[in-house]
């Protein structure tokens, strides 16, 4: 069983610049999130995916948005970085059933200068 | 909104439990989580109780749940130099993403 992994794992933009992180589902799992995770933060929820549609939202801007594909890989792409948004982000895949546990991957490190 | 709280650091000697605190706001959370992380590392599940549940055990590890005081405590038995790491409580909302709210983590230090 392959677990959650997420692609690249450090990346480094200026201001005004646009990223696409990108998350691979655990297998069998059709729920991903994404949390934002600031530097000695805990992380933030920031949106999260269900079979391919939006499923709920954080208070993040909408220059934060998603997709997520038929294999229930995921897309987190933010538009006009901001020196704020460096951080780890981390993509969580769950099942959906009553517990929802979630399964976290190792996270991509964007640095924003 | 939700708000969950925990102390910064904590500080155990090998071999010593370690109880690592924390409190919650939203008094309709189901389930709440208790995740590792590591320097440079995603977040590894531990465990989780159910909000039924007052107490979960699982091998060195026991999670304690007072609903009423909206506390959660982790008591790891016989701490050892690999649990230093930085741990984060979580409680599951009721929306409909079932979102985690996340403390701002407890960074657990073992002594030689």
């Amino acid at each position: 069983e392959t677990g959650v992994t997420q692609s690249p794992t450090h990346l480094i933009k200026t201001r005004g610049q646009q990223v696409t992180l990108r998350c691979s589902s655990q297998s069998g799992h059709n729920t991903v999130s994404w949390y934002q995770q600031a530097l000695g933060q805990g992380p933030q929820f920031i949106f999260q995916y269900y079979r391919e549609e939006e499923n709920g939202r954080g208070n993040f801007p909408p220059r934060f948005s998603g997709l997520q594909f038929p294999n229930y890989s995921s897309e987190l792409n933010v538009n006009a970085l901001e020196l704020d948004d460096s951080a780890l982000y981390l993509c969580a895949s769950s099942s959906g059933g009553t517990n929802n546990e979630q399964f976290f991957g190792p996270g991509t490190r964007l640095t924003v200068l | 909104g939700e708000d969950v709280e925990q102390s910064l650091f904590l500080s155990v000697r090998e071999g010593d439990s370690s109880v690592i605190n924390c409190t919650y706001t939203d008094s309709s959370s189901t389930y709440l989580y208790w995740y590792k992380q590591e320097p440079g590392a995603g977040l590894q599940l531990l465990t989780y109780i159910f909000s039924n549940m007052d107490m979960k055990q699982d091998q060195r590890l026991t999670v304690l749940l007072n609903k009423k005081d909206k506390h959660l405590s982790l008591r790891i038995a016989d701490t050892q130099t690999g649990d230093s790491a930085i741990y984060f409580c979580a409680d599951r909302t009721s929306g409909s993403a079932r979102q985690l709210t996340f403390g701002s983590g407890t960074q657990l230090t073992v002594l030689p």
